[in-house]
């Protein structure tokens, strides 16, 4: 799977949009863009998932830069409850459902 | 629906020791992995197993090794246990959908003295 490169660390404003940055420069083709987040002391949790074109679900929106190489997570309007660990990860579909999770970014969402 | 159940949450044991994990999937999910978390090293794929078999292999020695049964509850097992053991180890369980979305159990936290 491909490696991926994140920020160690971010804060945003409550309320705020926050936009957490990947860099994935030797994705592959069929490789997908993952990402998952980890509030303390709790399992990782699915966020959203994408190929190439943006995504958007309840939590959040993914969006893939055309040649594929980063993308960037955006949680639209951040609580105090998404300060968490994101995780950005990249995997081949198919292939199990192993996942490298890297270091990830730690998201502190302040008042 | 039950989520992802692991048990048990916490366990100290000592140097030497074995220690086998239960880990309950969701019910029809057929794929279970797990996972080390550790603050120095983070969270390390161990294994992932589906319909009885293991699928995927981390880069973790023989010590640690894992089966899966007929109802696809899975276990894990470490053997001789070192200090370097102490973690918190995930479970997770995935549906067999395009999402490929893993259901993640709390964890059972391994303390070896």
């Amino acid at each position: 799977d491909a490696k991926t490169t994140q920020p160690p660390s971010m804060d945003c404003a409550e309320g705020r949009a926050a936009n957490l940055p990947c860099n994935h420069s030797t994705i592959s083709g069929n490789e997908y863009v993952y990402w998952y987040r980890q509030i303390h002391s709790q399992g990782p949790q699915y966020i959203i998932h994408g190929l190439k074109n943006n995504e958007t679900n309840e939590m959040a929106s993914l969006i893939i830069t055309e040649d594929r190489k980063s993308s960037t997570l955006i949680l639209p309007h951040a609580t105090l409850r998404d300060t968490a660990v994101y995780y950005c990860i990249v995997r081949v579909a198919n292939s199990g459902y192993a996942l490298n999770f890297g270091k990830g970014t730690s998201l502190l969402v302040t008042p | 629906k039950a989520g992802v159940t692991q048990t048990p949450r916490y366990l100290i044991k000592t140097r030497g020791q074995q220690v086998t994990l239960s880990c309950s999937p969701i019910s029809g999910h057929r794929s279970v992995s797990w996972y080390q978390q550790t603050p120095g090293q983070g969270l390390q794929f161990l294994f992932e197993y589906f319909s009885e078999t293991q699928r995927n292999k981390g880069n973790f020695p023989g010590r640690f090794s894992g089966r899966q049964f007929s109802n696809s509850r899975s276990e894990m097992n470490v053997s001789t246990l070192e200090l370097g053991d102490s973690a918190l180890y995930l479970c997770a369980s995935t549906l067999e959908t395009s999402r490929s979305e893993q259901f993640f159990g709390p964890g059972t936290r391994l303390t070896v003295l």
